[in-house]
């Protein structure tokens, strides 16, 4: 088990361009979040998935924002016409969740930086 | 909605020595789960300690303790015999508990632990 991993650990993009960012949880995780932390912040919730389906998105997650996570594997956050205020730690997080509202470990990727001038 | 609070931004320990972060949040809840979560500088974040609510119990994992305080609403985190390796941000977290709950982490804005040699 190599743990959760992210790709790329950094992207630096102008404003306007469309990044996609992309997470693969540990294998046997069902839930797969998403969170973002700005400095000196600490992470916010975006997003998460129980297998395939997004079951619920934060207010914080703009009509730029789209998440995916097909066949219930890896899952991709795509930010399209990117802006300044973009700019943060793009984290992914995954757990084995087996009773619904039971708190099971969430292991955290190393996150990815997005920078946008 | 919940709240977690953190309001020192930066502590200092001498190696050996015991310090105390502190914690406190706000919840209309009554079962939920706090945490604390340490994330080294450039790695990743990984899990602490966890404290349920309905326990008494203070929660302990080797050189960790917390002090939970239910009716106060605060949750400290204690490192015994601090370490070189203890140096990192450390973020409180809260989680709901129960039925239907989707178990994602409210942070708070994290303190900044140096440990001395």
């Amino acid at each position: 088990d190599t743990g959760v991993s992210q790709d790329p650990r950094h992207k630096i993009t102008k404003r306007g361009q469309n990044v996609t960012f992309r997470c693969d949880p540990i294998s046997e995780h069902n839930r797969l979040y998403w969170y973002r932390q700005t400095l000196g912040q600490g992470p916010e919730f975006l997003t998460y998935f129980q297998n395939e389906a997004q079951l619920e998105k934060s207010r914080l997650l703009s009509d730029r924002f789209s998440a995916e996570r097909p066949k219930g594997s890896f899952s991709t956050l795509e930010i399209q016409r990117t802006e300044q205020g973009d700019s943060a730690m793009y984290l992914c997080a995954s757990s084995l969740v087996i009773y619904s509202g039971d708190a099971y470990e969430q292991y955290f990727g190393p996150g990815t930086r997005l920078t946008v001038t | 909605a919940q709240t977690v609070t953190q309001s020192q931004p930066e502590m200092s320990v001498q190696e050996a020595e015991t310090v105390t972060l502190s914690c406190t949040y706000d919840t209309s809840e009554s079962n939920y789960y706090l945490f604390w979560y340490k994330q080294p500088p450039s790695r990743q974040m990984i899990l602490v300690i966890r404290q349920e609510a309905y326990k008494q119990q203070n929660a302990t994992e080797n050189r960790f303790s917390v002090n939970f305080q239910k009716a106060a609403k605060s949750f400290s985190l204690k490192i015994s015999d601090s370490q070189l390796g203890d140096t990192a941000m450390y973020f409180c977290a809260f989680m709901k508990q129960g039925a239907g709950a989707n178990s994602k982490l409210t942070f708070g804005k994290g303190i900044t632990l140096s440990v001395r040699p």
